[in-house]
């Protein structure tokens, strides 16, 4: 199975910041990869597919980049909404394998 | 409007089994693949199952052993994935997420999730 390698797992920080998440795959894995947001007692939602792109209604201060085994995800400007936990997810080859997440908090 | 709606969780002793269902409306349920993804009490997300959109090709992740355990299955005509478990452990303890796999040209996601159903394994 691939490993998904996220760090760090947990990150303070302030409204207005510009938050980064990375995420490191045991292998190449093209750019296939997404990104979720999952709120306390929610289910996850995809904010980014393909590592760049946004998903429909998710807005632009979320980005991602990268490509083979070394991925980004940003937030531009920290909003108190955005509170929550983030997971990257490789979907080249199944198992659908998931980082173990980042924590996000507002300093 | 998209719906996934999970059921069948509830607390069961270790060796047993369980029955988890999905129902799905909103879309033309037979035309995607879906998923089980499950998540410990604090823990993080892990990939647990999948089925394609004819039920012709199943998969399960080898990481948590639930192979040999689990079998996913769907019946297209009532719109609805189910997810068969036995021999539970402890270690199955978790919420567990019915998914939409949604597949581009550019991309495979889980872009339509089920709100979990609990599943507590203990004596």
């Amino acid at each position: 199975d691939v490993q998904m390698t996220q760090s760090p797992s947990s990150l303070s920080a302030s409204v207005g910041d510009r938050v980064t998440i990375t995420c490191q795959a045991s292998q190449d894995i093209n750019n296939y990869v997404n990104w979720y947001q999952q709120k306390p007692g929610k289910a996850p939602k995809v904010l980014i597919y393909g590592a760049s792109n946004l998903e429909t209604g998710v807005p632009s201060r979320f980005s991602g980049s990268g490509s083979g085994t070394d991925f980004t995800f940003t937030i531009s400007s920290l909003q108190p909404e955005d509170i929550a936990t983030y997971y990257c997810q490789q979907y080249d080859n199944l198992p659908y394998t998931f980082g173990q997440g980042t924590k996000l908090e507002i300093k | 409007e998209v719906q996934l709606v999970e059921s069948g969780g509830g607390l069961v002793q270790p060796g047993g089994s369980l029955r988890l269902s999905c129902a799905a409306s909103g879309f033309t349920f037979s035309a995607y693949a879906m998923h089980w993804v499950r998540q410990a009490p604090g823990k993080g997300l892990e990939y647990v199952t999948a089925i394609s959109s004819n039920g012709g090709s199943t998969y399960y992740a080898n990481a948590n052993s639930v192979k040999g355990r689990f079998t996913i299955s769907r019946d297209n005509s009532k719109n609805t994935l189910y997810l068969q478990m036995g021999s539970l452990r402890a270690e199955d303890t978790a919420v567990y997420y019915c998914a939409r796999g949604y597949c581009s040209s550019i991309s495979c996601r889980q872009d339509y999730w089920g709100q979990g159903t609990l599943v507590t394994v203990s004596s």
